[in-house]
């Protein structure tokens, strides 16, 4: 069955802790996709991966790192530099940086305290 | 800056009704134009898109129809369904920016029965 897995569905960390969003994904795409989802603002691109081993900031990258080590995983670790870090994550991924479709896993909801 | 603007933010519709939720954009190089669907606590899944050398899709329930000369493009939902409660993303995207996503700030719509 394939698709994009993400865990953990909710996750919550103490403020001034760094933190990683796991991602992973069985459909052989090459590009991954990190968003940020918060209330009335759609959603905002923070890392992606056309290649393994390569990867672009977004459109609110700071605060935030990713690696792309394999094809199928797309970690995010939220830093303590990220200011407000309580939001929705989505990862996507797309069969390769010019394929127009992507597609979202379950996200994870994290909540820093 | 949102490349996308969408409207309404939300939109409450009787069970048969008809759903319009509208999105506009400035960027003429944007060539690929889908719909998103969000149910609460999940990742959104595509639900229908259009390229701009057609003025009007339909799937279904489903359409878009796209005014290039405008720079505006909608989603109607005919026949509305509670099933269909949920928060609907406008989104565009051009080759020039490796297709990467822009969305508009989202509408939820609640289907009363």
């Amino acid at each position: 069955d394939g698709g994009i897995t993400q865990s953990p569905k909710y996750l919550f960390r103490k403020e001034g802790q760094n933190v990683t969003l796991s991602c992973e994904q069985n459909l052989n795409h090459d590009a991954m996709y990190w968003y940020r989802q918060d209330p009335g603002q759609g959603l905002r691109l923070i890392y992606y991966s056309q290649i393994v081993n390569d990867f672009q900031k977004g459109d609110i990258a700071e605060g935030y790192s990713v690696s792309r080590e394999k094809k199928e995983s797309f970690p995010l670790t939220v830093t303590s530099a990220q200011k407000n870090p309580t939001a929705f994550y989505l990862c996507a991924s797309s069969m390769s940086s010019g394929s127009v479709e992507q597609f979202f896993g379950p996200g994870t909801r994290l909540t820093v305290l | 800056q949102q490349q996308v603007k969408q409207s309404p933010q939300s939109l409450i519709v009787q069970k048969g009704g008809i759903s319009i939720i509208n999105c506009a954009y400035e960027n003429t190089a944007f060539d690929y134009f889908p719909w998103y669907q969000q149910f609460p606590g999940k990742g959104p899944a595509l639900l229908i898109a259009i390229r701009p050398d057609v003025s009007e899709k339909k799937e279904g329930r489903f359409t878009i129809s796209f005014n290039k000369s405008a720079k505006q493009f909608s989603l109607h939902i005919m026949d509305s369904q509670p099933g269909d409660s949920a928060t609907y993303f406008c989104a565009a995207s051009t080759p020039a920016d490796d297709y990467k996503l822009s969305f508009g700030a989202g509408t939820t719509v609640t289907v009363r029965a």
